[in-house]
């Protein structure tokens, strides 16, 4: 049974550009959750994407925009990157209904924004 | 809304000593509880999960938490600490929505001692 797996595992970007996190999910998993833990904090839930539609959202402003494509992997997008954005990026697979809540993390991306 | 409160940002035990960390919940309804575990540099490992079966609930590598509704507590505890168990350790609650979001406290930084 593979793991969740990101790409990359550092990444480092200046302030105003662009930048897409990829996540592939575990086997027989169809939902995807990405969260952002900054520095010394809990993670947070950026939003969640089940059957290629993005099926709830925190509080990330619309910069922060994803994907799911057919096989149920996932990217993260965020534009006009700021210096607050520097953190964890966390994502998460899971199936629907009962088992929801049993969410299996990959390792993470690294973002650093200068 | 749900929400959870670690009481402790941080833990110092010796090696063989009982380990205990606390959380408090919110909830407006019976809530899903968690404990997750994060290594340094290492993605979040589900420790063990509370949905509304028995009380005392009994996870991987000897930790068990105890939900108590009176109280709003999920206390995570540790018969006897291990080097290995130095990580970060995060109360989280499932949300009442329908799609899994997964709400985290602020973590305990476990520190063992030899």
């Amino acid at each position: 049974e593979t793991g969740v797996t990101q790409s990359p595992t550092h990444l480092i970007k200046t302030r105003g550009q662009q930048v897409t996190l990829r996540c592939s999910s575990q086997s027989g998993h169809n939902t995807v959750s990405w969260y952002q833990q900054a520095l010394g904090q809990g993670p947070q839930f950026i939003f969640q994407y089940y059957r290629e539609e993005e099926n709830g959202r925190g509080n990330f402003p619309p910069r922060f925009s994803g994907l799911q494509f057919p096989n149920y992997s996932s990217e993260l997008n965020v534009n006009a990157l700021e210096l607050d954005d520097s953190a964890l990026y966390l994502c998460a697979s899971s199936t629907e209904g009962l088992a929801k809540y049993e969410q299996y993390f990959g390792p993470g991306t690294r973002l650093t924004v200068t | 809304a749900q929400s959870v409160t670690q009481l402790d940002s941080h833990v110092s035990v010796s090696e063989g000593t009982p380990v205990l960390l606390r959380c408090n919940y919110s909830s407006s309804y019976s809530p899903s509880l968690f404990w997750y575990v994060q290594h340094p540099n290492k993605g979040l490992q589900l420790l063990l999960k509370y949905t509304s079966a028995a009380t005392l609930v009994k996870g991987i590598n000897g930790f068990e938490a105890e939900f108590k509704k009176s109280e709003t507590s999920f206390h995570l505890t540790k018969p006897s600490a291990h080097m290995s168990d130095a990580a970060e350790y995060f109360c989280v609650v499932g949300s009442s929505d329908s799609w899994g979001k997964l709400q985290f406290g602020a973590g305990t930084q476990v520190v063992v001692t030899p």
